[in-house]
């Protein structure tokens, strides 16, 4: 059974940083790309980010652009959103995604729970 | 970038079919085979119910279908449930950009 846990969620000040991790299991997690995507409080889902299976390819939003980054740690089993520069409207939920495929062209198929970001002072 | 246009909200009566719409607009071109569809009940993760606008997913009932002409792709639900009431929301890549983009959501009512 595939499963995706996210941590590293929580109330945050404006400006600050935020690690998230996501922990894979229950398939191959160096055969597929994996993304991040987030969702405001009562609002809609918003893709934030996603990585090919060897990192080679990254991604982003507009919206997250040159402030998130997404890396990966295959011998981990791991994926990670470190956040900079935080905003009020970067408040979500956040959720770990993986694709159907390799590259990031796969359709984001199985979802974590998430994690919950706040920001504000 | 693209953006994807959804009804905010649809209704039906058990047994009944209904359709949601999502139409591409934008500067970039989505690519047209990757669709998707999810849905979503309050307080659980996006569950996925088609990709590549008309495969289903082993598990998801056959009462879910996908379609698309033009610009604009559909999921229809036939024979309505009132488990299927939930947010349903589409997705379309880009490849020039290697980006998703998801369409605002659709509520689902059963009446």
């Amino acid at each position: 059974e595939v499963q995706l846990v996210e941590s590293g969620g929580g109330l945050v000040q404006p400006g600050r940083s935020l690690r998230l991790s996501c922990v894979a299991s229950g398939f191959t997690f160096d055969a597929h790309a994996m993304y991040w995507v987030r969702q405001a409080p009562g609002k809609g889902l918003e893709w934030v980010s996603g990585i090919t299976w060897n990192s080679n390819i990254v991604a982003y939003a507009d919206s997250v652009k040159g402030r998130f980054t997404i890396s990966r740690d295959n011998a981990k089993n791991s994926l990670y959103l470190q956040m900079n520069s935080l905003r009020p409207e970067d408040t979500a939920f956040y959720y770990c995604a993986k694709a159907l495929t390799y590259y990031t062209s796969g359709t984001p198929w199985d979802w974590g729970q998430g994690t919950l970001v706040t920001v504000s002072s | 970038q693209s953006a994807l246009t959804q009804p905010a909200s649809v209704s039906g009566s058990p047994g009944q079919s209904i359709t949601i719409s999502c139409t591409r607009s934008g500067s970039d071109v989505g690519d047209d085979n990757y669709v998707s569809w999810y849905q979503q009940h309050p307080g659980k993760a996006p569950k996925l119910m088609m990709y590549d606008v008309t495969k289903r997913p082993s598990g998801v009932s056959n009462r879910f279908s996908g379609s698309k002409s033009g610009n604009t792709a559909s999921l229809t639900i036939s024979g309505l449930q009132t488990e299927d009431e939930a947010d349903y929301y589409c997705s379309s890549y880009t490849s020039r950009s290697r980006t998703w983009v998801f369409g605002g959501g659709t509520k689902l009512t059963v009446l």
